[in-house]
């Protein structure tokens, strides 16, 4: 069975850090690309960015809303993907989720709050 | 504003067909696939419909979805309860470094 668990959310001022991981298993992690896809409370969904495998050399792209301020890796060794926030705004507040290239497989989610 | 443009809601009675309008450019729905997604209230997405008219396994044929040109609809036939939820449409777009788009979601009610 496919899992995808993040972990790592919470509260952060505002222009504070946070990373996020996300655990996978039951796949070939090291084969599939890694996407982190965001939701406000009661929005939509939006994509943040991805990171694709070993075989296209790790490449990142990243939603215009975070370039610069957030950065996407992976551990193979740990079937581990990561989410590296800086720069946190209050608008950067949703659940964000890890999921599986192809979108047939998502993460339960792990809730980031930037307040003051 | 997304953008894949959907309407915010929908609605129909049990047993009715009900269909989810989605519209793109050219640059997304235009030349790529469009996939479906199911969220429940407090869940996660759920795949409904993949590469134009896939459905992966434990999905109903109920689900149904096509396109055309730059727009792209899912259909649900035999409309029941449980399939209130939020529907998205998804598609990668290849302007720029490349993106995942979504549509902004429509809120289905069954009435």
């Amino acid at each position: 069975e496919v899992q995808l668990v993040e972990s790592g959310g919470g509260l952060v001022q505002p222009g504070g850090s946070l990373k996020l991981s996300c655990a996978a298993s039951g796949f070939t992690f090291s084969g599939s690309a890694i996407h982190w896809v965001r939701q406000a409370s009661g929005k939509g969904l939006d994509w943040v960015g991805h990171i694709t495998a070993k075989a296209n050399n790790y490449a990142t792209t990243y939603a215009g809303s975070v370039k610069g301020r957030f950065t996407i890796s992976r551990d193979d060794s740990k079937n581990t993907a990561f989410l590296q926030m800086s720069s946190l705004k209050t608008e950067d507040t949703a659940v964000y989720y890890c999921v599986r290239q192809g979108g047939g497989d998502w993460g339960q989610g792990t809730l980031v709050t930037v307040s003051s | 504003q997304s953008v894949l443009t959907q309407p915010p809601s929908a609605s129909g009675t049990p047993g009715q067909r009900v269909t989810i309008p989605c519209s793109g450019s050219s640059s997304n729905i235009g030349r790529n696939p469009v996939d479906w997604y199911q969220q429940l209230p407090g869940t996660a997405p759920r795949l409904l419909i993949y590469s134009h008219n896939q459905r992966p396994s434990g999905v109903p044929d109920r689900f149904s979805a096509s396109k055309s040109g730059t727009s792209a609809s899912l259909a649900i036939s035999g409309l029941q309860s449980e399939d209130e939820a939020d529907y998205y449409c998804a598609a990668w777009d290849d302007s720029l470094d490349g993106f995942w788009v979504f549509g902004g979601g429509t809120k289905l009610t069954v009435l």
